[in-house]
């Protein structure tokens, strides 16, 4: 259980043009997601906090305008890259949020390769 | 108060050795504790976690010690073999925000 997809694995785009990510839990339903963004060699920096239903919760520096977060069911969220620029190419991992009798753990999905050209 | 220290960056062990890798924190805040395998080019998979009222836990081959007073806690690979190798996160959470803050990583390498 707990599985978390990604789609697409790897995207190649030019500069300026708008990249969407989908991320989807696949066995359970997710009232909170999570985006990341991982340089290579380096740890996962939280980007944003999704929430279905509602508007995302950004992470200081951040840019809301840049990278657009839609939550609009309880197994789909979206990451989409806006007037993407060479900048932007990293790693983006998402995770779903599932409570247990423990704690409220986290399990990612594979993970986005961009490169913007 | 927000950050996560873990050491070492990397770790090369021999094929049955116990490679050991240490985190530490200051916000007392922190109540869940897990730990990440990251592959490259894939996403972390939830190793083992543990809460502050206890000391160890075992999961399999992997151990968790906690020291709630020096506010430390490290991860034991028991017989590590080369499938091992990949990068290590610790993290760390505390109830309500539902936030992980990872820690650096460490590169872990098992010589067959």
């Amino acid at each position: 259980g707990a599985v978390v997809s990604q789609h697409p694995s790897r995207v190649i785009c030019k500069s300026g043009t708008s990249v969407k990510i989908e991320c989807r839990s696949l066995d359970f339903q997710a009232t909170t997601m999570f985006w990341y963004r991982q340089f290579p060699k380096q740890s996962l920096m939280l980007m944003a906090t999704s929430n279905e239903g509602s508007k995302a919760t950004y992470e200081q520096g951040v840019e809301k305008d840049k990278f657009l977060i839609n939550h609009a069911s309880l197994t789909l969220s979206t990451l989409t890259v806006t007037s993407a620029h060479p900048e932007d190419s990293s790693f983006y991992i998402c995770s779903a949020r599932v409570d247990t009798s423990e704690y409220y753990e986290q399990y990612f999905g594979p993970g986005t390769r961009l490169t913007v050209t | 108060q927000q950050q996560v220290k873990q050491s070492p960056q990397s770790l090369i062990v021999q094929k049955g050795g116990i490679p050991i890798i240490n985190c530490a924190y200051e916000n007392t805040a922190f109540d869940y504790f897990p730990w990440y395998q990251q592959f490259p080019g894939k996403g972390p998979a939830l190793l083992i976690a543990i809460r502050p009222d206890v000391s160890e836990k075992k999961e399999g081959r992997f151990t968790i010690s906690f020291n709630k007073s020096a506010k430390q806690f490290s991860l034991h690979i028991m017989d590590s073999q080369p499938g091992d190798s990949a990068t290590y996160f610790c993290a760390a959470c505390t109830s309500g925000t539902y936030k992980y803050i990872f820690g650096t990583g460490t590169r872990l390498k098992v010589l067959a």
